[in-house]
């Protein structure tokens, strides 16, 4: 099936600077999410970007559908950008969604 | 607020307990799912349901018993857990099932089995 790599694992950052995630699928797909869970275990969805380049405030997303990867883009981190962000592609075959490990970031006030 | 909630937050059980978990969606959806989140794994589907009637059953234990009474609500029901069942529970909905559908969360409910 369809394998889904998050890097990097674990990141820690300091206040005010940027980062760039990246999701890794092996498979060509047709849709992909960027999830955070906040520390509670809320997830939320940021994006739904099947491809090309959304922007939400200080976060955008990338998706490559060609290339196999999408990339998250957090500018100037606040504490409350801390949790773990996954992406989510669906596996065609098993018509399931399938979600990364996940990147660990920790903003350092 | 994702519109998705869930109770308990936090549920303590013994392995001969019987107990509900309890999934509301708020968002006039189609479809809802349960996903098990294990420490260091991957979310996991346990199952899927699309207009009350499931759709999806991820090879899950039948200690494990879901109930989708209605198309807003979504219980799991557990009975005779093992240790290694615990795990935080989340509950998620969508508009219609399929996997090119957006998907909204709880919060979750944190099993420790004893």
């Amino acid at each position: 099936g369809i394998q889904v790599e998050q890097s990097p694992p674990d990141l820690i950052l300091q206040e005010g600077a940027n980062s760039t995630l990246r999701c890794n699928f092996s498979d060509s797909v047709n849709n992909l999410q960027w999830f955070h869970q906040n520390p509670w275990g809320q997830l939320i969805n940021l994006f739904y970007i099947p491809s090309g380049t959304k922007q939400n405030g200080r976060l955008s997303a990338t998706t490559v559908a060609t290339e196999r990867y999408s990339l998250l883009y957090i500018s100037s981190s606040q504490t409350t950008d801390s949790g773990v962000y996954f992406c989510a592609v669906p596996m065609n075959r098993d018509d399931k969604i399938i979600f990364g490990k996940g990147t660990r970031l920790h903003i350092l006030p | 607020e994702t519109g998705v909630t869930q109770t308990p937050r936090h549920l303590v059980m013994g392995m001969t307990n019987k107990k509900s978990l309890k999934c509301e969606q708020h968002l006039g959806h189609n479809a809802m799912y349960w996903y098990k989140q294990s420490a260091k794994k991957p979310l996991e589907l346990m199952f899927v349901y699309s207009l009350e009637e499931r759709v999806e059953n991820n090879s899950v234990p039948s200690r494990f018993s879901p109930e989708c009474p209605n198309s807003s609500h979504l219980f799991l029901h557990l009975h005779t857990l093992q240790p290694e069942d615990s795990a935080l529970y989340l509950c998620a909905s969508s508009q219609d099932a399929g996997t090119n559908e957006k998907l909204f969360f709880g919060s979750g409910t944190q099993l420790s089995v004893l």
